[in-house]
């Protein structure tokens, strides 16, 4: 099984800063066919339904802020929140879909100082 | 607009076995992969089983394989998981949730909590 690690497990930012979140890979997640990193984020507000973010590493959802960025390819990837807001207060998971089974990281606790 | 709504979940035993529905609309269902996933309280997501478009392949993680079973009705646009032979770690809320392809999930119910407890 791929297994992904995130950190850090929590991250405490002020309003208008940057803040970087890791994803890391046991494997590669890099299909050579394709060219395309089987990586996706999501973002978890408390008490709601997981928000998708970001597909194949670094494509933007359709109505996602642009202060959402996906980055990285096969094992190292990362989440970069430009400009926190307030309401960017949540959990956040990435997830490979490279194999079966599908797996998701531990999650990162996006806390506003 | 894609809706995705849960049902069936509650109260159970260790040992009993319970049945989860989802009923999708606002797109092709017969066109899409699907999925359910978990939360266990105060816990990370889990992903528990994936469809195939006709439900001729299944797939899941070691965890559940043996005790859960996905299916889907097309005609109805409809998804299921009959969980057999809960155990306490199986309490979670339970999320249907839209497949693109490889594995992504693009659009998530709003989940059903399910208790396994005596």
């Amino acid at each position: 099984d791929i297994a992904i690690t995130q950190s850090p497990s929590s991250v405490a930012v002020s309003v208008g800063e940057t803040v970087t979140l890791s994803c890391k890979s046991s494997q590669s997640l890099l299909y050579s066919e394709n060219n395309k990193d089987y990586l996706g984020w999501y973002q978890q507000k408390a008490g709601q339904t997981p928000k998708p973010l970001i597909y194949w590493a670094t494509n933007r959802r359709t109505g996602v802020p642009d202060r959402f960025t996906g980055s990285g390819s096969g094992t190292d990837f990362t989440l970069i929140i430009n400009s926190v807001q307030a309401e960017d207060l949540a959990d956040y998971y990435c997830e490979q879909y490279f194999v079966y089974p599908l797996t998701f990281g531990s999650g990162t606790k996006l806390e506003i100082k | 607009e894609v809706q995705l709504v849960e049902s069936g979940g509650g109260l159970v035993q260790p040992g009993r076995s319970l049945k989860l529905s989802c009923a999708a609309s606002g797109f092709t269902f017969s066109n899409y992969y699907m999925a359910w996933v978990r939360q266990a309280p105060k816990k990370g997501l889990e992903w528990v089983a994936t469809i195939s478009t006709s439900g001729s392949r299944t797939y899941y993680p070691d965890s559940v394989k043996g005790r859960f079973t996905i299916s889907r009705d097309n005609a109805k646009s409809s998804l299921y998981l009959q969980m057999n032979s809960l155990k306490s770690e199986d309490t979670a809320t339970y999320y249907c949730a839209r497949q693109e392809g490889a594995g992504y999930f693009d659009f998530w119910g709003p989940g059903t909590m399910v208790t396994v407890s005596s």
